[in-house]
């Protein structure tokens, strides 16, 4: 089974605080996402990447950037973390390129509450 | 921009009832078409999914989604819910010029009561 994991379940952190969250995947997926879930608004995708060292920019990216060094790791940087990045934040990973026929596989989340 | 519509934010259903999800999408160009489920406390995972070909498409857990290209709606369907399908069914969409991005819809949150 594709396994993909987040750092953390519950986070909570203060305004101005620099916060990492990290994904693993442990499939070798070449493909794999942060987006963020909010209600009513469904999943907003904020980056992604198709290869190490390589990222493109989603929906939603101000605010926000990402790394990715290793291919089995996906990491979301909030520079400096404010009350309206109060969110479900979801990691997910996907098989290869293509023109997006690949299921994507989702990590449990991590609920990230900005005081 | 693109967009994916679903219709209903919230579908309260008795069990062994019908239940139909709507979703509808911006727009008429090649798309692949996707369902996600996430039970509560958990995960996306996939329900279902059009890439080409018969445009009904089933699940393994009974549910069924029919692909209307003039009418540009992916709705879901299942003859009879069980209180296990609580949940919140997302539609998504890639459009083929976008690559591999998916556009969510807003999620429909399904209460199947006894």
């Amino acid at each position: 089974d594709v396994k993909v994991t987040q750092s953390s379940r519950y986070l909570v952190k203060r305004t101005g605080e620099k916060v990492f969250l990290e994904c693993v995947q442990d499939m070798d997926h070449e493909n794999m996402f942060w987006y963020r879930q909010d209600p009513g608004l469904g999943l907003r995708l904020i980056y992604f990447s198709y290869d190490v060292k390589m990222k493109e920019k989603g929906d939603i990216p101000e605010g926000y950037s990402v790394s990715r060094e290793k291919k089995e790791r996906f990491s979301l940087i909030l520079e400096s973390a404010s009350t309206n990045q109060t969110s479900m934040y979801l990691c997910a990973s996907s098989l290869s390129g293509g023109a997006g026929v690949d299921e994507q596989y989702f990590g449990p989340g991590t609920r990230l509450t900005v005081t | 921009a693109q967009s994916v519509t679903q219709l209903d934010s919230q579908v309260p259903v008795f069990e062994e009832a019908p239940v139909e999800l709507r979703c509808n999408y911006s727009s008429s160009v090649s798309v692949y078409l996707f369902w996600y489920v996430q039970y509560p406390n958990q995960g996306l995972q996939l329900l279902l999914k059009y890439l080409s070909g018969s445009t009904l498409v089933e699940s393994i857990n009974g549910f069924e989604a029919e692909f209307n290209k003039s009418q540009t709606s992916f709705h879901l369907r299942k003859p009879s819910v069980h209180i296990s399908d609580t949940a919140e069914y997302f539609c998504a969409v890639s459009f083929k010029a976008a690559g591999n991005k998916l556009t969510f819809g807003g999620g429909t949150r399904v209460l199947v009561k006894p």
